[in-house]
């Protein structure tokens, strides 16, 4: 059971570029979230699934876009990557109205 | 809409000193909630919850809070703290109900512990 997973765990991208950040869970929960941690801000919602083929705009969605095919699997994605962007982005699952689970987190960079 | 506010940005304690680490929230119904601990470079983890009953709750590694409903507060505290504690921690808010069930956190408090 290895929980929450994420992918990359470091990534350095150029303004512009594109990219997809991986969330994976194998505890069977319906909720997923993407959040980005930024100092002095705590996390911010970005985006939020209640189940698979559902996303919801969170507190900071612009420039972000999100995926649920699989139950198990919540894709964010940068389509042109800005250096505003530069954070640490953490994916979180949830079972109903338990407590999230976090994941590692992954470290971004656009320069 | 929720909100989360913990005052103290850092606090530095010495070793085996008590500590307590404030929280305040916004909601207008019965809130749910958590105070997570981060490590550096760490994802978050779960320190201890309330959602009803008992107002002090207990939580891993020695730590309990105190849910005030008339102070819209939930402090953390140790007794004890040890040179481990040092991480940042958040505390968060959540509804029973309203889309997606979210969390909203505070900016965090850095604890550093002197030895």
């Amino acid at each position: 059971n290895a929980g929450v997973t994420q992918t990359p765990k470091f990534r350095v991208l150029k303004t512009g570029q594109s990219m997809t950040l991986l969330c994976a869970q194998d505890m069977n929960h319906e909720y997923m979230y993407w959040y980005r941690q930024d100092p002095g801000m705590g996390l911010r919602l970005i985006h939020y699934s209640v189940g698979e083929g559902t996303t919801a705009k969170g507190e900071v969605p612009d420039g972000y876009n999100v995926s649920r095919l699989k139950k198990q699997n919540f894709l964010l994605g940068l389509e042109s990557a800005a250096p505003s962007q530069t954070s640490v982005y953490f994916c979180a699952s949830k079972l109903d109205h338990y407590e999230q689970y976090f994941g590692p987190g992954t470290r971004l960079t656009v320069t | 809409a929720q909100s989360v506010t913990q005052p103290d940005i850092h606090i530095t304690v010495s070793e085996g000193a008590s500590l307590e680490l404030r929280c305040n929230y916004s909601y207008g119904a019965t809130p749910y909630l958590f105070w997570y601990v981060q490590s550096p470079g760490q994802g978050l983890q779960l320190l201890l919850k309330y959602f009803s009953g008992d107002t002090l709750v207990q939580g891993i590694k020695g730590f309990e809070a105190e849910f005030k409903r008339s102070q819209s507060s939930f402090n953390l505290r140790k007794p004890s703290v040890h040179w481990s504690d040092a991480a940042e921690y958040f505390c968060a808010v959540g509804a029973f109900a309203g889309a997606g069930n979210m969390l909203t956190f505070g900016g965090g408090t850095r604890l550093m512990v002197k030895p």
